[in-house]
């Protein structure tokens, strides 16, 4: 099964700077890694869904890069503001199947100061 | 549609007493979802059902644990005898796929302390 490293420390930004995040996978190459924020007494809300075959995915001030050489993924947080303070989750499939669920980090928790 | 719902948001219950869970996906959602979510291990699977049919299972920690989907507008997770290392959060989330090809939809959780 997939294994995947999110750095477990919290990350401190200064508001305005850009934050970035790593997922590091182990085993196959998936072919679509996701990304998810959750606020404290909330469930994962997606972001970001970037496929195999597609170098970078943006969206307003975020952008996705996934290497499937490195077998990582940047999560960038452009002009970033207080409100995204958050842990932000990123997931692919559980095996190879691609229909059985996903398998999550352990997330990393972004603090942007202001 | 409101989302995927949970209940209760909370729940405190004694250890060996009973516990259920429940959780309706969003409509039109062939697969479901039960994660569990600690500090330690993190956002773990532990069934999931597609067309409400158990299809994996093999996430679920004990026998104590069971879960159903008697239609497509309900599930619940059952807990019993339930232990103090089941405190947990507890999510429920729903999807069209089942894979990462689509996104997940969590509901709220149910956080379940057990004293």
């Amino acid at each position: 099964s997939q294994k995947i490293e999110q750095n477990s420390e919290a990350l401190n930004i200064q508001e305005g700077k850009t934050a970035t995040l790593t997922c590091n996978y182990t085993n196959y190459s998936p072919a679509y890694l996701q990304w998810y924020r959750q606020d404290p007494g909330r469930g994962p809300v997606f972001l970001l869904l970037i496929r195999e075959n597609e170098k970078e995915k943006r969206k307003e001030r975020l952008k996705v890069t996934f290497d499937t050489t490195l077998k990582q993924s940047l999560f960038h947080i452009t002009a970033s503001q207080p409100a995204d303070s958050a842990t932000y989750l990123c997931a692919l499939d559980r095996s190879g199947g691609g229909a059985d669920g996903l398998t999550f980090g352990k997330g990393t928790h972004l603090i942007i100061q202001p | 549609d409101a989302g995927v719902i949970q209940s209760p948001r909370h729940e405190v219950t004694e250890m060996g007493q009973e516990v259920t869970l429940r959780c309706k996906p969003i409509s039109g959602h062939d697969y479901l979802f039960w994660y569990r979510q600690t500090m330690m291990r993190g956002l773990e699977l532990l069934i999931y059902f597609n067309n409400n049919v158990p299809i994996d299972d093999s996430g679920m920690p004990e026998d104590r644990f069971s879960a159903k989907m008697p239609n497509a507008s309900f599930s619940t997770l059952k807990i019993q005898p339930s232990e103090p290392r089941d405190s947990a959060v507890y999510f429920c989330a729903s999807s069209s796929t089942g894979g990462a090809s689509t996104e997940a939809f969590f509901g709220q959780g149910t956080r379940l302390t057990v004293v």
